[in-house]
Order: C-alpha cells, then structure tokens, then sequence
C-alpha cells in the first residue's frame, strides 16, 4: 500500500517555467489537497478538493490551478512559476469524517526552488 | 485573525517531560490535531481532540484544551531522542481544511 505519492522529489525551475506537481493516492481517499509549508509560516492550504470533479481553492490559491479527473489523482499546477513559490509542497488526502478515523494522510512532499 | 501560534523551539532532555503550546483562533472548531514532522517526511498524526473536551490521554501523550482561552498543548512524557521533530497543531476548517500553526521544533538531548 503506497499511501499518498508525490513526484517529483526535488525541482528547480526558471522564473516563469510551467510545470505540473503530481500526487496519486491509492487509499479510496475522496478528499485530496495540496499545502506549502514555507519556514516560520507552518503549511498553507492552496487548494482542495472533496472528490472528483471539484475542486476549491484554499488559503493561498494565486498562481496555482488544479484539477481531479480521477479519485486517485490530484495535480498542482504552477503556469508561470515565481520565486515566491519556491517552497515544500505537500499532498494530503484524508476520507469523509474527523478525527483519527479519517486522518489527513501526507506524501514526502516536493521541494521545489524557483530562480 | 488566521493565525495559529506556537512557540518556535523547545529543548529538553531525555526522560523529562515536554509541553508544546498553541493557541488556535476559532472558538467553533470541531476537530483539533497535534502532527508530528520528522525530517525529509511527511506529516504525521499524533493525537487529536474534539472542542468539547478538555483533556485526552493517549499512551505517553496528553492534550489538554482550555476552549475559553483557545489554548491548546501537547505533553509528551518520558520524551525519548526519537521525539525530536516539528510539532504541529491544527483546527479544522471543515472538509478536512487544516490551518496549521508554525510549528514548534523539539529538540531531545540525552
């Protein structure tokens, strides 16, 4: 059972570079979101999404677009990438319900550093 | 306002008790978590509590929540050299949407 993947591990890219973050879970999980976590500032909702289909933005949505096709996947996408993306990035995905019986469940995150 | 505030650091050593504080900002949330961050991974559940609890004990770990100061902490007895992580806390939004406060770095020597 792989969980929650994410790939890459590691990216750099250009200022203004596309590039798309990928995450597939294997769980059933319905919901799938993804957070940056940038140093002092804990991690941030960007977008999330209750099932395929939908999707809604977070916290910090601006200069991100997602979508979910499938229940298993949920990619981020950055159209023109800024150095004030460069951050971890991590997928979570949890089902229906609270508490420790539908914990959030998170992938290794992508490191990724914008030039 | 959003924030969710913790302290940044925290040492102690091994054997001692830790307490990890958090103050959260809204008095309706339901769900409150500790996670756990060991580096290089992912996060990791540790406990929970729901709003209208004040205390959980799980093994070596205890939550206490004061709901009329929006306080939140996390003791970890006999706190061993593998304890030494981040700690997050986190209210839910609803829809499994966590705000996560800034985390609080452990450091246990032996």
């Amino acid at each position: 059972n792989a969980g929650v993947t994410q790939t890459p591990k590691f990216q750099v890219l250009k200022t203004g570079q596309s590039m798309t973050l990928q995450c597939a879970q294997d769980m059933n999980h319905e919901y799938m979101s993804w957070y940056r976590q940038d140093p002092g500032m804990g991690l941030r909702l960007i977008h999330y999404s209750v099932g395929a289909g939908i999707t809604d933005q977070g916290e910090v949505p601006n200069g991100y677009n997602v979508s979910r096709s499938t229940t298993e996947d949920f990619p981020l996408r950055l159209l023109s990438a800024a150095p004030s993306q460069t951050s971890v990035y991590f997928c979570a995905s949890s089902s229906p319900g609270t508490g420790k019986n539908s914990p959030l469940h998170f992938g290794n995150g992508t490191r990724l550093t914008v030039t | 306002g959003e924030d969710v505030e913790q302290s940044l650091f925290l040492s102690v050593r091994e054997g001692d008790s830790s307490v990890i504080n958090c103050t959260y900002t809204d008095s309706s949330s339901t769900y409150l978590y500790w996670y756990k961050q060991e580096p290089g991974a992912g996060l990791q559940l540790l406990t929970y509590i729901f709003s209208n609890m004040d205390m959980k004990q799980d093994q070596r770990l205890t939550v206490l929540l004061n709901k009329k100061d929006k306080h939140l902490s996390l003791r970890i007895a006999d706190t061993q050299t593998g304890d030494s992580a981040i700690y997050f806390c986190a209210e839910d939004k609803g829809f499994q949407k966590l705000v996560f406060g800034t985390g609080t770095r452990l450091l246990v020597s032996p």
